[in-house]
């Protein structure tokens, strides 16, 4: 069974652009939950999906949007970038919720830098 | 509010000793409680689990967990590390009333001394 893919792997921007990242489940998967991971802030929860419906939410700024697609398959946005968005953004799926669910797969993270 | 602490940002042990990592959880109600691991350059990994039941739980790679509900932590072990356990270790807790939200530590960074 394929693991979860995420797409692109690095990007780079510049500030006020806005970026768009994917993330494909493992098949069968209904839950994705996003992440930012940074050294200073450590690993922070952004949102969570399931079924096509964002069921958790973290507590970052509106500029940070998410949807999921009826194949499971989710996107990220952030718009109007700014430096501290600079970031590995890791991807998870899990059969259930992530928080009850028995395992949570991570993607390999896509790595944002914003210049 | 709710948190998860992992005290220790760094912890080094010698290959061979044995390994504690600390994770104390504020939260009123029990919670699901995990630990993953992330090897450098990798996505996380789930090491083990309690949603409830016996508090001592195994996971993979010989580590294992001890829930304590009086104090409130979830702190993980292994009786001999190896070079390979070298990695970041997470602590997350999962809020059983707030549709099981994962809370996540800051981690702790594990260092092998040969």
């Amino acid at each position: 069974k394929a693991g979860v893919t995420q797409t692109p792997r690095y990007l780079i921007k510049t500030r006020g652009q806005q970026v768009t990242l994917s993330c494909s489940p493992i098949s069968g998967h209904r839950s994705v939950s996003w992440y930012q991971q940074t050294p200073g802030q450590g690993l922070q929860f952004l949102f969570e999906y399931f079924s096509e419906t964002q069921r958790n939410k973290g507590n970052f700024p509106g500029r940070f949007s998410g949807r999921q697609f009826s194949n499971s398959r989710s996107e990220m946005n952030v718009s109007t970038l700014e430096l501290g968005d600079s970031a590995l953004y890791l991807c998870a799926s899990s059969w259930g919720l992530a928080g009850i669910t028995d395992t949570q797969y991570f993607g390999p993270g896509t790595r944002l830098t914003v210049l | 509010a709710q948190s998860v602490t992992q005290p220790d940002i760094h912890i080094t042990v010698s290959e061979g000793a044995s390994l504690e990592l600390r994770c104390n959880y504020s939260y009123g109600a029990t919670p699901y409680l995990f630990w993953y691991v992330q090897s450098p350059g990798q996505g996380l990994q789930l090491l083990l689990k309690y949603f409830s039941g016996d508090t001592l739980v195994q996971g993979i790679k010989g580590f294992e967990a001890e829930f304590k509900r009086s104090q409130s932590s979830f702190n993980l072990r292994k009786p001999s590390v190896h070079w390979s356990d070298a990695a970041e270790y997470f602590c997350a807790v999962g809020l059983v009333d707030s549709n099981y939200q994962l809370i996540w530590g800051a981690g702790t960074k594990l260092i092998i001394k040969p």
